[in-house]
């Protein structure tokens, strides 16, 4: 099976400028979870996705957004680049069975965003 | 809110030495935990979780951990490390079941001297 899939793997941006992070999940696996690496501040959540539906948000401006498509891939979008977004962008998938108990996530590589 | 402590930034031990990363959690019930792993340049890699039952959890790699409750740790350890343990670990603990949304701790980084 597939592991999680995230492209591109590295972008480099500048200021100002919007970015678009696309994640393909482990198949049959519905809920999708990002998270921002940095050296600063680690890892820190960012939202996660279930059946196309925000479940969760970190604390995170409104420049931070993302969706997910009927197929469980995940995208999430940064507008106004800022040089602090630099970091790796992590996608996690999980197979939630009933929102009642906790599945294990899966990582992805993770996407490498420098912001100039 | 739950946290997560790593107390140790960065640790450093000899090929074949015993090793143990130390994480504290805060947290109000019996908490999910995890130990992750991060290679150079990689995602995050699953190595255990513990969830309930027996307080000694075995993970992959050779790698252990031993959940207490009386000192809200959950230390990972491993009894002969080797050169591709070199990494950085993380202890991460999510706020209940139903919630994906995982804290991590700020990591510890493992050097291993050949």
């Amino acid at each position: 099976k597939a592991g999680v899939t995230q492209t591109p793997r590295y972008l480099i941006k500048t200021r100002g400028q919007q970015v678009t992070l696309s994640c393909s999940p482990i198949s049959g696996h519905r809920s999708v979870s990002w998270y921002q690496q940095t050296p600063g501040q680690g890892l820190q959540f960012l939202f996660e996705y279930f059946s196309e539906t925000q479940r969760n948000k970190g604390n995170f401006p409104g420049r931070f957004s993302g969706r997910q498509f009927s197929n469980s891939r995940s995208e999430m979008n940064v507008s106004t680049l800022e040089l602090g977004d630099s970091a790796l962008y992590l996608c996690a998938s999980s197979h939630d069975n009933s929102g009642n108990s906790y599945n294990e996530q899966f990582f992805g590589p993770g996407t490498r965003l420098t912001v100039l | 809110a739950q946290s997560v402590t790593q107390p140790d930034i960065h640790i450093t031990v000899s090929e074949g030495a015993s090793l143990e990363l130390r994480c504290n959690y805060s947290y109000g019930a019996t908490p999910y935990l995890f130990w992750y792993v991060q290679s150079p340049g990689q995602g995050l890699q699953l190595l255990l979780k513990y969830f309930s039952g027996d307080t000694l959890v075995q993970g992959i790699k050779g790698f252990e951990a031993e959940f207490k409750r009386s000192q809200s740790s959950f230390n990972l350890r491993k009894p002969s490390v080797h050169w591709s343990d070199a990494a950085e670990y993380f202890c991460a603990v999510p706020p209940g079941a139903g919630s994906y949304q995982l804290t991590f701790g700020k990591g510890t980084k493992l050097s291993v001297i050949p």
